[in-house]
């Protein structure tokens, strides 16, 4: 069955440096999303993507956030210059329409 | 503003009981859905079920059932003959547009 593929499972960051969460949705998906789990708390929504664009964004997703599609397989969150509280498990998702298909997560642990 | 309230936050019950977790949404929209997804220990997010808000009916699949009653804006989830493999944190879900709203999480813990 097809996944979703995340990449790095853990990444280990100092705080103020730049990191790259990236996602491989499933193939014949259209939209792609980013969602985060602070440690022992609720899955939050950060950003949703269709079409080249974000289609939404929460009030989390500030400006130290970004998202690329650069190729036709991988879609990437960016975080500019990362803080403690950014430590969370980010989950990317991709869906054709319903449901979303989550990834396995990438645990991001700041420094 | 979509809203999904988990009122439970911890259930343990033993091998073979039936659970049911409770979920209660908000939402203005009239066109919705609802998920339930189940987070085992090893931190993956596993699809369960899901239910449009124009069908309201019930259904079976395997050990899985769920009451979905539009009048109480209730969607809740029941595990029949529970397994230990069952223990998880489990979240119901709410998508009115593009993103999902996620309650707090139920951990169920199956004793054997």
């Amino acid at each position: 069955e097809p996944e979703v593929t995340q990449t790095p499972s853990h990444q280990v960051t100092q705080m103020g440096q730049e990191v790259i969460l990236r996602c491989v949705p499933i193939s014949n998906h259209l939209y792609f999303y980013w969602y985060r789990q602070i440690l022992g708390q609720k899955v939050e929504f950060l950003v949703s993507f269709y079409n080249n664009e974000i289609s939404e964004k929460s009030e989390i997703f500030d400006d130290q956030f970004s998202v690329e599609r650069p190729d036709g397989s991988n879609f990437t969150l960016k975080i500019r210059s990362t803080k403690l509280e950014d430590s969370a498990m980010y989950f990317c998702a991709s869906s054709e329409s319903q449901p979303q298909h989550f990834g396995d997560g990438t645990r991001l642990s700041i420094l | 503003a979509q809203k999904v309230t988990q009122a439970q936050t911890e259930i343990s019950v033993v091998e073979k009981e039936d659970v049911t977790l409770d979920c209660v949404y908000e939402t203005r929209d009239t066109t919705y859905y609802l998920f339930w997804y189940k987070q085992p220990p090893s931190g993956e997010l596993v699809f369960l079920i899901r239910r449009n808000s124009f069908d309201e009916q019930n259904e079976i699949s395997g050990r899985y059932s769920w009451n979905f009653q539009k009048s109480t804006s209730s969607f809740n989830f029941t595990i029949t003959a529970s397994q230990v493999v069952d223990s998880a944190v489990y979240f119901c879900a709410l998508r009115a547009n593009s993103k999902l709203t996620f309650g707090k999480g139920i951990t169920l813990s199956v004793r054997p």
